[in-house]
């Protein structure tokens, strides 16, 4: 069954680094998603993407964030400046469904930022 | 706005005891619902789905939740749960149609004891 696959699992960084993180979407599927979850909290809804464009974004999605499908297989969301409560683990998902609109999720990227 | 609530923050029962954990939502239109497990060190699986029809809908590992449109509620079920059901359980909703984004609910710890 194909899947979502993100890298890395887990990233450390400095904080005031940049970080990217990576996803491979299922390869028919045309709407992509991040989220994140804080530890602890819940998942939380950050960015959807398509057609090389940013359908919806949250709150949380600020000015430090952007994404980018850089070619016909990758989705990558970076933070620029990296902050100490952008610690969390950050999920890819994809669907190709309009109807059904069921997402499928990656394994995550756990990020920690010191 | 979608939101989900989920009522219980942390269940333990013994082994081959029944589960419920509660859900409801909040919003005005159609409706896909999930429910997600989470491991312990893991990513998020998804448990069951309702989109539409039988709103009694079966999932893996013997869990079942129930659509009650009238109370905007999707309960999740098992009837006898079993140690390896330790784990945090999500509810979600996004909107049917289109590619919307997930809501998630806060999460309910279970702890099933041996």
């Amino acid at each position: 069954e194909p899947e979502v696959t993100q890298t890395p699992s887990h990233q450390v960084t400095q904080m005031g680094q940049e970080v990217i993180l990576r996803c491979v979407p299922i390869s028919n599927h045309l709407y992509f998603y991040w989220y994140r979850q804080i530890l602890g909290q819940k998942v939380e809804f950050l960015v959807s993407f398509y057609n090389n464009e940013i359908s919806e974004k949250s709150e949380i999605f600020d000015d430090q964030f952007s994404v980018e499908r850089p070619d016909g297989s990758n989705f990558t969301l970076k933070i620029r400046s990296t902050k100490l409560e952008d610690s969390a683990m950050y999920f890819c998902a994809s669907t190709g469904d309009k109807k059904k609109n069921e997402q499928y999720f990656g394994p995550g990227t756990r990020l920690t930022v010191t | 706005a979608q939101s989900v609530s989920q009522h219980n923050h942390h269940v333990i029962l013994s082994e081959a005891a029944s589960l419920e954990l509660g859900c409801n939502y909040s919003y005005g239109g159609t409706v896909n619902l999930f429910w997600y497990v989470q491991y312990p060190g893991q990513h998020l699986q998804l448990l069951l789905k309702y989109f539409s029809g039988d709103p009694l809908v079966k999932g893996i590992k013997g869990f079942e939740a129930e659509f009650i449109k009238s109370k905007f509620s999707f309960n999740l079920r098992k009837p006898s749960v079993q140690w390896s059901d330790t784990a945090e359980y999500f509810c979600a909703v996004n909107k049917a149609g289109g590619y919307q984004k997930v809501t998630f609910g806060t999460g309910t710890k279970l702890q099933v004891i041996p």
